[in-house]
C-alpha cells in the first residue's frame, strides 16, 4: 500500500472489554513500532518489532498490553481488560534500515 | 535520563513574522534529532532530520551539542504552517530506533 495502515480510526469499548488493534506496515519495510499518545502529550514508545521478532517492548505499560507480528507484516496489539487510563490514540510506525518512520493514522481508542 | 523537552505548548505569530520552536534534549551519547509535524486532520509526518541537514518548506534546525538544543526555524511564517510540531530523538548505536517525543508545540500563523 501507499502508507502505514491502520484499523479501526475509532474504537469505543466498555472497561473491563478487550481490544485489538491492526496495524498494516508498508510493504517490505522490516521494522515496526507502536507508541501510546495521551490526549495533550507526545507520542510515547510501547513496543517494537524487527520481522516476526519482538526486540523491545520496554514500553508496555502493563501485561495487559499485547503484541504480536506472527508473519513479520501486520501486527496487533491487544489489550486485556481495558481500563478507562487506556483511553488514548494508538500510532503504528513502520521503517526500512536507516530511514525515518512513516506513521498511520493512529486509532483512538475511548474506553468508557 | 532520555528526554526531549519542548517548553511552549502553543506559539502565535503573524503571518511574515520569524519563528523559532524550542527543543531541548537529554541523552547520554549522540542522538538522532528530528521535527515531526501534524497537521490537520493528516498523520504525523516528517518535516526534517538533523543528519540530512535540509531545508523543508523553508524551515531549518541546527543540533547545538554544547546547549543540547535542536530549535526549528523559519525566517517568514506563513499561514498553512500552522500545525502541531513535534521534536524527538532517536539513539544511534545499540539501540532500536525508537523514538523518544516531546509533547508537541501548536504553531499557529494569524493572517
Amino acid at each position: 500500500g501507499a502508507g502505514v495502515s491502520q484499523s479501526p480510526r475509532y474504537k469505543v469499548a466498555k472497561r473491563g472489554q478487550d481490544v485489538a488493534l491492526r496495524c498494516d506496515p508498508i510493504s517490505g519495510h522490516v521494522s515496526l513500532f507502536w507508541y501510546q499518545q495521551a490526549l495533550g502529550q507526545g507520542p510515547e514508545f510501547l513496543t517494537y518489532f524487527q520481522n516476526e521478532a519482538q526486540l523491545d517492548k520496554s514500553g508496555l505499560p502493563s501485561d495487559r498490553f499485547f503484541a504480536e507480528r506472527p508473519e513479520g507484516s501486520v501486527s496487533t496489539l491487544k489489550i486485556q481488560r481495558t481500563q478507562q487510563e487506556d483511553s488514548a490514540v494508538y500510532l503504528c510506525a513502520s521503517s526500512q534500515g536507516a530511514q525515518p518512520q512513516h506513521f498511520g493514522d493512529g486509532t483512538r481508542l475511548s474506553i468508557l | 535520563a532520555q528526554r526531549v523537552t519542548q517548553p511552549e505548548k502553543l506559539l502565535s505569530v503573524f503571518k511574515g513574522a520569524p519563528v523559532e520552536l524550542k527543543c531541548n534534549y537529554s541523552y547520554s551519547g549522540s542522538p538522532e534529532l528530528f521535527w515531526y509535524v501534524q497537521y490537520s486532520r493528516q498523520r504525523l509526518q516528517l518535516l526534517l532530520r538533523h543528519i540530512s541537514r535540509e531545508s523543508i518548506k523553508g524551515f531549518t534546525a541546527d543540533l547545538n551539542k554544547g546547549e543540547t538544543s535542536f530549535h526549528l526555524k523559519k525566517p517568514f511564517a506563513q499561514e498553512e504552517d500552522s500545525a502541531m510540531y513535534y521534536c524527538a530523538l532517536s539513539g544511534r548505536s545499540g539501540n532500536t530506533g525508537k523514538l523518544i517525543f516531546g509533547q508537541g508545540t501548536t504553531l499557529q500563523v494569524k493572517p
